[in-house]
């Protein structure tokens, strides 16, 4: 089973509201990470969890915030955000040390 | 300052010929270098991956050369396929980072 699942496949949130996106894999891998990535844009990291411990932040702002609950579930959660965010948001996995991440089908998120 | 480049925005070839994309990368310490495929509203899908102690590593219809002297990369598709028409991503990892570095992606159109 090398699939990563996303749910929901589409959300529209308004600024106000707070939302969670939710990935799960069933792969055994201990390193999970969120990517953002705009159209016509390289998929862009924003958080890696390695042994369910948060090990990379790049700088996101903290309206988004990640959370681990076990090795095979990670969330985002979503609060305030701005139409700016409205992007594809990717979950992806791998073994911790390795290279090869399995991506997840994304959520599509408008902000209005 | 983008280390990972794909130069060439888009692509067209006619089936059954050769698709060849370039990537070119600024950083020495990159130890893997990867190549994955998206389709639109798709997350991104592991295609092929060479070391950096390789030259050529191929896989079916793929073949991925590196050139480190020069610091560049090729997929190379043969035969070319309407249904390999997608986005594809270059991507770098070095170890122990923890994290891929994504080029801009260069659009493959497979015509029939």
């Amino acid at each position: 089973d090398t699939e990563v699942t996303q749910t929901p496949k589409h959300l529209v949130m308004g600024m106000t509201n707070k939302k969670s996106l939710k990935c799960e894999q069933h792969m055994g891998h201990r390193a999970m990470y969120w990517y953002k990535q705009k159209a016509k844009k390289p998929p862009e990291l924003m958080f890696v969890y390695s042994y369910e411990k948060l090990s990379i932040n790049e700088s996101v702002p903290s309206r988004f915030s990640p959370e681990c609950p076990n090795s095979s579930l990670l969330n985002l959660h979503l609060h305030a955000l701005q139409p700016e965010d409205s992007a594809l948001y990717l979950c992806a996995s791998s073994q911790t040390h390795t290279y090869e991440q399995y991506f997840g089908p994304g959520t599509r998120l408008t902000v209005t | 300052d983008q280390q990972v480049k794909q130069n060439s925005p888009s692509l067209s070839v006619q089936e059954g010929r050769i698709s060849i994309l370039n990537c070119d990368y600024t950083n020495s310490m990159f130890d893997y270098f990867l190549w994955y495929k998206k389709y639109p509203a798709e997350g991104p899908t592991f295609l092929i991956s060479i070391s950096s102690i390789k030259d050529k590593n191929e896989d079916g219809r793929f073949t991925v050369f590196l050139n480190k002297s020069a610091k560049h990369l090729s997929l190379h598709i043969v035969p070319s396929q309407p249904g390999d028409s997608a986005v594809y991503f270059c991507a770098a990892y070095r170890a122990g980072g923890n994290k891929l570095v994504f080029g801009a992606g260069t659009i493959l159109r497979v015509k029939s």
